[in-house]
């Protein structure tokens, strides 16, 4: 299977909620990266976490990364509307490897 | 931050015809570029990585004789989808990394490339 698989494939919550997206990954990494996706769209960098950080943060973002157990989770708080989007973890070591991604529906 | 421009953003073409997609760095130099394909409702899926002054690597299962990779200049790579069949519609994205140790991949808007 592919390296970097993010879970759930889909998640719909109301404005307001949190979203949590957890991504898995293989093999040994330098940095693991968030992007989003709007439909049909080019993708949008969010955050970036190194291999020796264990947590991130980027405004209404929080990233965590544990290395041992090959995993990073993306919580997005307060969500909004105009969050909906879908979201991949992106790792780069040796092959650049996309998981198959969340798709985040925000209902106002 | 760095910018990845690409050109065109879409193309539409008839089946076996050649469409050229231009990848391009744009305030930064880039040794090596990727290339990415997305079909709808997937994930992108890297088809190869292309060397300046070198050949490309494909992935498993992408044919380097219908997707042709030339990464001519340091600033510019370019993907060419010959004899192009429907079902090679797609949405095709390209990165290149910048940096030292960090190593950020800057992606392109994508081209959206439709085969009648």
């Amino acid at each position: 299977s592919q390296q970097g698989e993010e879970d759930p494939q889909a998640l719909s919550i109301q404005e307001g909620e949190n979203a949590t997206m957890n991504c898995s990954y293989k093999t040994s990494i330098n940095n693991l990266q968030w992007y989003r996706q709007n439909s049909g769209r080019g993708l949008v960098h969010l955050i970036l976490i190194r291999s020796n950080e264990r947590e991130k943060h980027s405004g209404r973002l929080r990233v965590t990364l544990d290395t041992s157990k090959k995993s990073s989770s993306l919580l997005i708080t307060a969500s909004r509307a105009a969050d909906t989007a879908s979201y991949f973890c992106f790792t780069n070591a040796g092959k650049s490897t996309f998981g198959d991604g969340t798709t985040l529906t925000v209902k106002p | 931050g760095a910018v990845v421009s690409q050109h065109p953003s879409r193309v539409i073409c008839k089946s076996g015809t050649s469409v050229k997609i231009e990848c391009r760095s744009l305030d930064f130099q880039a040794t090596t570029m990727f290339w990415y394909r997305q079909f709808p409702k997937q994930s992108l899926m890297l088809m190869a990585t292309s060397n300046e002054g070198s050949k490309a690597t494909y992935e498993q299962g992408v044919e380097k004789d219908k997707f042709l990779i030339n990464h001519a200049s340091l600033t510019l790579s370019t993907l060419t989808v010959t004899s192009a069949h429907p079902e090679d519609s797609s949405f095709y994205i390209c990165s290149a990394p910048q940096g030292q140790g960090v190593n950020t991949q800057y992606f392109g808007p994508g081209t959206r490339l439709t085969v009648l």
